[in-house]
């Protein structure tokens, strides 16, 4: 079965200061995805950024980049310049390759809880 | 952008109380789920459904019941509601091709007295 560690329950970081969330996570398949989500106060859960494990090129969406390790089984985000509006829980998840059946499941950390002070 | 829609933003119920939370998609996606978040916890899977009247468990099913009547409609039920199911159920909806991922409803915060 896979899973999803997410080690720090709490960071913090100041406006325009660069800070760095970890996600490791364990499996034995080959091909899956690994996706980045934001859930600020307000409860909707957003989509960061999402990496296939074939692609050895991190993904990039504008200030949030990923450090993709398929050796290691790591996966952390990176964000840069970073906004109050960044002030989050961000959650890491594992999805096998494939579509219908149990193969779109996604499997969630447990999160990390964002601070970006003023 | 595809929408997914929770009908409820807050509930609270009494225990022993049948309770329907309910989850529609405006696309045409076959894929559905039910989560539950709690604290120190993350996301953890109740049910999902691959297709119409098709329905598998995930990790935690125990206590509750799905059904998807309609390909659009994916609704969570707990058949007698008991404190420990206080939480907040989030419903997704999945993307497939080449822009895989989930969309996500804004979440039912469901109080069990």
């Amino acid at each position: 079965a896979q899973t999803v560690t997410q080690s720090q329950p709490e960071m913090s970081v100041q406006e325009a200061e660069t800070v760095t969330l970890s996600c490791t996570y364990d499996t034995s398949e080959n091909n899956y995805y690994l996706f980045w989500y934001k859930q600020p106060p307000s409860r909707q859960m957003i989509l960061v950024i999402r990496q296939e494990a074939y692609k050895q090129q991190n993904a990039t969406e504008n200030r949030f980049s990923v450090n993709f390790q398929k050796a290691a089984k790591s996966f952390s985000l990176k964000i840069s310049d970073s906004q109050l509006g960044d002030t989050a829980m961000y959650f890491c998840a594992f999805m096998k390759h494939g579509y219908g059946g149990s193969q779109g499941n996604l499997i969630f950390g447990k999160g990390t809880k964002l601070s970006v002070k003023p | 952008d595809v929408k997914v829609t929770q009908s409820s933003r807050y509930l609270v119920k009494r225990t022993g109380e049948k309770v329907f939370l309910e989850c529609v998609q405006d696309m045409d996606h076959e894929n559905m789920f039910w989560y539950r978040q709690d604290p120190g916890l993350g996301l953890r899977l109740i049910y999902f459904s691959y297709d119409v009247k098709m329905k598998e468990k995930g990790d935690i099913p125990e206590g509750y019941s799905v059904s998807r009547e309609k390909k659009e409609r994916f609704s969570l039920i707990l058949e007698s509601a008991s404190t420990n199911q206080t939480s907040m159920y989030l419903c997704a909806s999945l993307l497939g091709g080449l822009d895989y991922g989930y969309t996500f409803g804004s979440g039912t915060r469901l109080t069990v007295v």
